[in-house]
């Protein structure tokens, strides 16, 4: 199965400042990978995702890279603002043993400092 | 509905006892997932359903644990003897296909006293 690591644990940043998250997955066949942010006490919801044929993709102030051939991909959050403090979450889709599924990594708990 | 549904959004049991979570997945998603997250932490696998196909127990973390799904729609976790080590939010996700996005349910608070 899928293993997703994901660093940092926790990510402090000033207001206005980037913040960058970063995540490994361990199996090559992984095509799918999205991002979901979890505000306090809610559910996670999708915020951005990526698929295996493109190596970036943006929206507004937040975008994904993916490096296919070292397994990694990141989350780029450009001029945070309060409304961005939360638990984000990375994930990856494998497949194996005919059953597909979403793997996730352990969160980070990012704080905008004002 | 429009989105997840869980059920019950809150559970207290005492230990030992037997609890069954439900969730009905958006109408016509084929995959549903159930994930448990304890206090400030991260999403962890339980279970995957996936159509018609055998589901992906890999993530069950004991015999205490099961979960099926009837009809490819509602599904049920159960716990049976309930520890208070399974004290967690249960939440369930299901998504149209595997290749898309995944849409979490308000979750089950499960407490054991």
């Amino acid at each position: 199965g899928e293993n997703v690591e994901q660093h940092p644990s926790t990510l402090s940043v000033q207001e206005g400042d980037s913040a960058v998250i970063k995540c490994t997955y361990s199996d090559s066949a992984s095509n799918y990978f999205p991002w979901y942010k979890q505000e306090l006490g809610k559910r996670p919801q999708l915020i951005i995702d990526i698929r295996s044929n493109v190596g970036e993709k943006k929206d507004q102030r937040i975008a994904v890279t993916l490096n296919k051939t070292a397994k990694h991909f990141s989350l780029h959050i450009t001029e945070t603002q309060p409304e961005d403090s939360a638990v984000y979450f990375c994930a990856a889709r494998w497949e194996g043993g005919g059953a597909d599924g979403l793997t996730f990594g352990k969160g980070t708990h990012l704080i905008i400092q004002p | 509905g429009a989105g997840v549904s869980q059920s019950p959004s809150n559970k207290v049991t005492e230990k030992g006892k037997d609890v069954e979570l439900r969730c009905d997945p958006i109408s016509g998603h084929t995959a549903l997932y159930w994930y448990r997250q304890s206090l400030g932490q991260g999403l962890e696998f339980l279970i995957y359903f996936q159509g018609n196909s055998a589901p992906d127990k890999s993530g069950l973390p004991s015999d205490r644990f099961s979960a099926e799904r009837t009809g490819g729609s509602v599904s049920t976790l159960t716990i049976q003897r309930t520890q208070q080590e399974d004290s967690a939010v249960y939440l369930c996700a299901s998504s149209s296909t595997e290749n898309t996005e995944a849409f979490f349910g308000q979750g089950t608070r499960l407490t054991v006293v």
